[in-house]
Parts: structure tokens; C-alpha cells; sequence
């Protein structure tokens, strides 16, 4: 079956300019997490969605961030005007039932802020 | 200090060699993810794991709980096995914490 999509691959824009990254995880999978990967970092998390839980928004680095995840399946982080320093990998992951499975990752995509 | 160590952060093996990549963690778990990453490509699961060992093909990953140690290993290492490989481990929140990876470079 399909695995974690995302969209778009790659996106460059300018320094104040706000983006919208879209995941559709696998179908059926309850959980998603986001996740950011910088140019010589290691990964951090961002969010997760669990269900119609409150997400746990612990990750997000400034309140120029946030997600929403509409009928418990697409995901959209959202990034308000962008800064260099969001410049970076940002990943979707899903996972089925209560997320304390395996997570699936997207392809990633790849936010270059100029 | 990191909540998630891994050692080493570099290596290089020639092809056929036995690899073994550590990682030390300090917080509680749930679970102990291994994943894979190639350069230029997407996050690949190998492992989840809450004790003991767990075996794919060639890979290999353990767990000592009571250490808060887990190693993966590799063996016949082949260059395709070249990416990096980071440990990440799960708490009560479900939510990954990550090591910093290990780039494994395996020459012909």
C-alpha cells in the first residue's frame, strides 16, 4: 500500500513569507508526528497528533509554528513568516493505533528560506 | 549531555567487516527505535525494540534495560549498508528523542 506522502519535496521562499507542508500518512494510522532535521543536526520533534486527542505541541520551536490535522487524517504544519533558521528537512511520521508502534516516515520536504 | 548518546559518530569498515554501533540513553523508555537513512533519502525503521534482540538479515539490535544500552550490529557489512543510522528512544509521551547518528561509511 502507500506509504507517507508529502508535499511538496522541496520549497525555497523568502525570508517572512508563510508555508503551508502537507503530509497524508498511511491510511488508518491514528498517530502523526512531525519532525524537523537542520543541515548538520540531528532530528527534533516538533508535534503529535494522537486521535481526537490535543495534540502535544511540545516541539514547536516559536509560535510562528503550528499544525492542524483535519478529519484525523491529512496533517499541514504551517511556518509564519519564515526565517533563515527554519531553513531544513521538516518529516512527517505515522504510526497505527496508539503510536506506541513502528513509525512510518515520509520522504521529507526540504524548506530552504532565502 | 544528551539524552541520547551514540558512539561512535563516524566509522568506516571495509566490506565483510562486523560493525557495531552503540547508543546510551538516560530517561526512561517505552521503546528503542533503530532507522536508517541514506544520504539524500528518507528515514527507513529497522528495528523497535523494548528488550532483548531482535534479528533482520544481516541486522542485529539488543537491549539492556537495566544498562540503558542498546547496540546494532552488522553483519557481512556490505557498501549498500553505507547511511546513517540514528537510535531514537520513546517515553511515556510516544514521542521519539534522537541521537545524533552514525555515519557509516563501508568501502569495496
Amino acid at each position: 500500500g502507500a506509504g507517507v506522502s508529502q508535499s511538496p519535496s522541496n520549497k525555497v521562499t523568502e525570508k517572512g513569507k508563510d508555508v503551508e507542508l502537507r503530509c497524508d500518512p498511511i491510511s488508518g494510522h491514528t498517530a502523526l508526528y512531525w519532525y524537523r532535521q537542520s543541515l548538520g543536526q540531528g532530528l527534533e520533534f516538533l508535534i503529535y497528533f494522537q486521535g481526537n486527542s490535543a495534540p502535544d505541541k511540545s516541539g514547536l520551536p516559536s509560535d510562528r509554528f503550528s499544525a492542524e490535522r483535519t478529519g484525523g487524517s491529512v496533517s499541514t504544519l504551517t511556518i509564519q513568516r519564515t526565517q533563515q533558521e527554519d531553513s531544513a528537512v521538516y518529516l512527517c511520521a505515522s504510526s497505527p493505533s496508539s503510536g506506541r508502534g513502528e513509525q512510518y516516515f515520509g520522504p521529507g520536504t526540504r524548506l530552504t528560506v532565502t | 549531555k544528551n539524552e541520547v548518546e551514540q558512539s561512535p559518530q563516524n566509522l568506516t569498515a571495509q566490506e565483510g567487516e562486523f560493525i557495531t554501533i552503540n547508543c546510551s540513553y538516560s530517561v526512561g523508555i517505552s521503546a528503542l527505535h533503530w532507522l536508517q537513512q541514506h544520504p539524500g533519502g528518507g528515514i527507513v525503521s529497522l528495528f523497535m525494540l523494548s528488550s532483548g534482540k531482535k534479528k533482520h538479515g544481516r541486522l542485529i539490535a539488543t537491549i539492556n534495560i537495566q544498562e540503558k544500552h542498546s547496540s546494532l550490529h552488522i553483519t557481512a557489512s556490505h557498501p549498500r549498508d553505507s547511511a546513517v543510522y540514528i537510535c531514537a528512544v520513546r517515553g511515556a509521551t510516544n514521542k521519539l528523542i534522537f541521537g545524533t547518528g552514525t555515519l557509516l561509511a563501508v568501502q569495496p
